[in-house]
């Protein structure tokens, strides 16, 4: 019930398309939602994050879109750079609840110039 | 403002050799967490702990040890090294504490462990 479930393993993207990752969640409990950005031989770092009482967020090119029913959520990144490439990590918790932190398996994306 | 810092960068190790891996953040946060990142399994929880003198289990916690020494920094001991430990390991943190605070974790630059 803790999994995140998280598609396609690897995704190559012409510049200037839409790349599109989605994930899945089982735990109802979860609350907070939100996508890591991961550069080769770099941490992570938080790209964007959504609370389950909006459908959407977005931020600058970077956009979630959430269905609370489906227990989806997705990332898309309008107008693709070379800059994007990287691996991308969606994750899931229970608000303030650390331990309760659970990353999917990851997306690495490539944009071809 | 250094953020989160991990030394070393690289190690390795022959099976059943020790070490520890350190980190330190700056930022006053109460929570700190140790992950191994391994290809296709993307980050798992190897401890965490939500305050200084407090640490809970993962979901990957065999073979691992570690101590919240201050608010500051946060170690984890490997006392007999496997080749199945094998992998990169991120420490982070975050203000989050009993329900409250941002969620927002930062994480250091990793530490690439291999145990021969």
């Amino acid at each position: 019930q803790q999994q995140v479930k998280q598609s396609p393993q690897s995704l190559i993207v012409q510049k200037g398309g839409i790349s599109i990752i989605n994930c899945a969640y089982e735990n109802t409990a979860f609350d907070y939602f939100p996508w890591y950005q991961q550069f080769p031989g770099k941490g992570p770092a938080l790209l964007i994050a959504i609370r389950p009482d909006v459908s959407e967020k977005k931020e600058g090119r970077f956009t979630i879109s959430f269905n609370k029913s489906a227990k989806q959520f997705s990332l898309h990144i309008m107008d693709s750079q070379p800059g994007d490439s990287a691996t991308y990590f969606c994750a899931a918790s229970i608000r303030g609840s650390g331990q309760n932190f659970v990353f999917g398996p990851g997306t690495r994306l490539s944009v071809l110039p | 403002n250094a953020g989160v810092t991990q030394t070393p960068k690289f190690q390795v190790l022959k099976t059943g050799q020790s070490m520890t891996l350190q980190c330190a953040q700056d930022m006053n946060h109460n929570s700190m967490y140790w992950y191994r990142q391994d290809p296709g399994m993307g980050l798992r929880l190897i401890y965490y702990s939500a305050s200084e003198g407090t640490t809970d289990k993962g979901e990957v916690p065999n073979g691992y040890n570690v101590s919240r020494l201050n608010k500051r920094e946060f170690s984890l001991r490997l006392e007999s090294a496997a080749p199945s430990q094998t992998s990169v390991y991120f420490c982070a943190s975050s203000e989050a504490f009993r329900f409250s605070g941002s969620d927002e974790q930062f994480f250091g630059p990793g530490t690439r462990l291999t145990v021969l």
